[in-house]
């Protein structure tokens, strides 16, 4: 089954208001990543975080990895039309072998 | 555009049929992966190559298969096609290894078996 779950699946939000989505895995991760999916597109990487408790922040968009390297989350603030577009985690199962395993997805939808 | 190119954009077969999809990975990069999206499954990891060897293994049948050729572009054939295996089937490539590099996705195949 589906090791890496994303919650929510889908969020609408009005343009200026904040959102999150949660990256939660079964076993710990080596590593996370985060992709974003326009519509139509392909998944484009945004970033990378490595070590426990690490938190970075590209303009409106901070990313933290768990303490215990499990979960991750992606917050946006003051989303924009331009953010609109499906946001995967994806990372290395600890005992996984060399393989990246995708989270669910969260689908952001963003109306005027 | 993140410099890889998949062929063909598009591909409408039937059942039971053959197709091969083409990717060609950013120049200098030595990893492909091949994923495949659909709106039930997400994003599935099929295959990795490195430097023309397998070097993981995801959800891939047995129907499916993959090589590396030493120009570095790959190929994804599927064989005895299902409607089951209409998708969006995904190239990539990064430096080195999975996971360690963020990885280049192309443009994607959208393969449709009527």
């Amino acid at each position: 089954g589906q090791q890496v779950m994303q919650i929510p699946q889908y969020q609408h939000v009005q343009e200026g208001e904040d959102f999150t989505t949660y990256c939660n895995s079964s076993t710990t991760l080596s590593n996370i990543q985060w992709y974003k999916q326009r519509p139509g597109g392909h998944p484009v990487f945004l970033i990378q975080l490595v070590k426990s408790g690490e938190v970075k922040k590209q303009k409106r968009l901070t990313f933290q990895f768990g303490e215990a390297k499990k979960n991750s989350s992606l917050h946006i603030t003051a989303t924009q039309t331009t953010d609109v577009g499906t946001y995967f985690c994806a990372g290395i199962l600890t005992g996984g072998g060399n393989k990246l395993t995708f989270g669910t997805g969260t689908q952001l939808k963003v109306e005027l | 555009d993140s410099g890889v190119t998949q062929t063909p954009k598009h591909l409408i077969t039937a059942t039971g049929q053959r197709v091969t999809l083409r990717c060609s990975p950013r120049s200098g990069d030595l990893s492909v992966y091949w994923y495949q999206q659909s709106l039930d499954q997400g994003l599935q990891f099929l295959i990795q190559y490195y430097n023309g060897e397998e070097r993981a293994k995801g959800n891939i049948l047995e129907r499916f298969s993959a090589q590396q050729f030493p120009d570095l572009h790959s190929e994804l054939n599927l064989s005895s096609l299902e409607l089951g295996d209409s998708a969006l089937y995904f190239c990539a490539s990064s430096a080195r290894g999975q996971g360690i590099h963020e990885q280049f996705f192309g443009p994607g195949t959208r393969l449709t078996v009527l």
